[in-house]
């Protein structure tokens, strides 16, 4: 149990589109959901935590009106790059923890952003 | 945002050494947790530890909750080549409720034949 997809693996758009990812928990529901930027060779951050229902809280310096996210169902939570630019290509990660699991936080296997 | 301190940064090391590895914070967590990351992939968890002072193990490895709570090591015994990947400490602060890790600079491990 406790299995996180996101959708898509990876993708490829041109520099000012718009991109969006989901993350889905799969067989459980999720109380929160967290987004994390990880670019190569570095540590995953925190990007955003986000809880069904209600607006995301955002790590400073990660900017809400660039990075959208929605929480719209304890299985759905979406982040969308907008007017995506080559210094936001990175791997995005999301995890989803869930009530009575000593806050453990389960994870997505990552989603490559490449904006050319 | 915050980072916690991983050393060694990189190690190679031949299948059947032991590795140790450890991660320290100027902060204090409640919890502390391992994870390893293949590339292309996110996160796995490998051992959680919930209390200043614990010893936990999982099959071949072992981890420590430092006393302080601003620390904590991960070792690998015997290593095998599937033990290649990055290795991340992550700390937590939860007072109740669901809340954020905060990722080490991680430890990139390489295991030579």
């Amino acid at each position: 149990g406790a299995v996180v997809s996101q959708h898509p693996s990876w993708v490829i758009c041109k520099s000012g589109t718009s991109v969006k990812i989901e993350c889905r928990s799969l067989d459980f529901q999720a109380t929160t959901m967290f987004w994390y930027r990880q670019f190569p060779k570095q540590s995953l951050m925190l990007m955003a935590t986000s809880n069904e229902g209600s607006k995301a809280t955002y790590e400073q310096g990660v900017e809400k009106d660039k990075f959208l996210i929605n929480h719209a169902s304890l299985t759905l939570s979406t982040l969308t790059v907008t007017s995506a630019h080559p210094e936001d290509s990175s791997f995005y990660i999301c995890s989803a923890s869930r009530a009575n699991t000593n806050n453990e936080q389960f994870f997505g296997p990552g989603t490559r952003l490449t904006v050319l | 945002g915050q980072q916690l301190n991983q050393s060694p940064q990189s190690m190679f090391i031949q299948e059947g050494e032991d590795v140790s590895m450890n991660c320290t914070s100027s902060s204090i967590f409640n919890t502390w947790l391992w994870y390893k990351q293949d590339p292309g992939e996110g996160p796995v968890l490998l051992i959680a530890l919930y209390k200043a002072g614990e010893l936990t193990s999982n099959g071949r490895l072992t981890a420590q909750f430092g006393i302080t709570r601003k620390d904590s090591f991960l070792n690998i015994s015997a290593s095998i080549p599937s033990d290649v990947g990055i290795y991340f400490c992550a700390g937590q602060f939860s007072p109740g409720t669901a809340s954020k890790l905060t990722f080490g600079t991680g430890t990139r491990l390489q295991v030579t034949l």
